[in-house]
């Protein structure tokens, strides 16, 4: 079982678009993550989210908007995409709280954002 | 406030030649550091953490960091590279405490000759 799923793998969309990434955890953890990569592999954390906190990188675009539908699950869903959007983007989760706390991150497969 | 500086974007290393990996942090409180590799088209993953207790660390794959607070650096390295260690490999802090959410450095790309 793969323990962080992200879907699709590969999006090539249009300027001006709206666009969803899905992203799956099955490790159980409170904590999950978006970051972007850009072409030269730096880096950024877009946001960081658990059932109670949303902590955004206050750089990040509102056009940007994590999802969570429950534990498990954090979306992110893109509006009005711009070229600059394109990226790989990488879900990620952790386990920061309780007696099972281990702060690494555990990070899905990516994926790599193409706006024309 | 942390922050993580990774001396040279690039390393080269002959195939079994000593591979080391700098990674230099600043944090205002006992950090916890971590080693990441990435292969190409893949996500992160995990080569090794230190959060406490012994500060030489082992990870995977013959890798090794040693966590030295009085020069705040936390090194990457393997005695003998192999071709598969090509690869981005990431250094990250966090100030586990204040903030779980971790800092990372911009990378150092590791490449192996035959």
């Amino acid at each position: 079982d793969t323990a962080v799923s992200q879907t699709p793998k590969y999006l090539v969309t249009q300027m001006g678009n709206d666009k969803s990434i899905k992203c799956e955890q099955n490790l159980g953890h409170d904590t999950m993550y978006w970051y972007k990569q850009d072409s030269k592999k730096f880096l950024k954390i877009m946001f960081s989210y658990n059932n109670k906190e949303l902590i955004i990188n206050e750089t990040v675009p509102n056009r940007f908007s994590p999802k969570s539908p429950d534990k498990a699950h954090l979306n992110l869903h893109i509006n009005s995409l711009e070229l600059g959007d394109s990226a790989v983007y990488f879900c990620a989760c952790s386990q920061d709280r309780g007696l099972l706390v281990s702060y690494e991150q555990y990070f899905g497969p990516g994926t790599r954002l193409t706006v024309t | 406030a942390q922050s993580v500086t990774q001396l040279g974007s690039h390393v080269s290393v002959s195939e079994g030649a000593l591979v080391l990996l700098r990674c230099n942090y600043s944090s205002s409180v006992p950090p916890y550091l971590f080693w990441y590799v990435q292969y190409p088209n893949q996500g992160l993953q995990l080569l090794l953490k230190y959060t406490t207790g012994a500060t030489l660390v082992k990870g995977i794959n013959g890798f090794e960091a040693e966590f030295k607070k009085s020069e705040t650096s936390f090194h990457l390295t393997k005695p003998s590279a192999h071709m598969s260690d090509a690869a981005e490999y990431f250094c990250a802090v966090s100030d586990a405490g204040i903030s779980y959410i971790p800092t990372f450095g911009r990378g150092t790309s590791l490449i192996v000759h035959p």
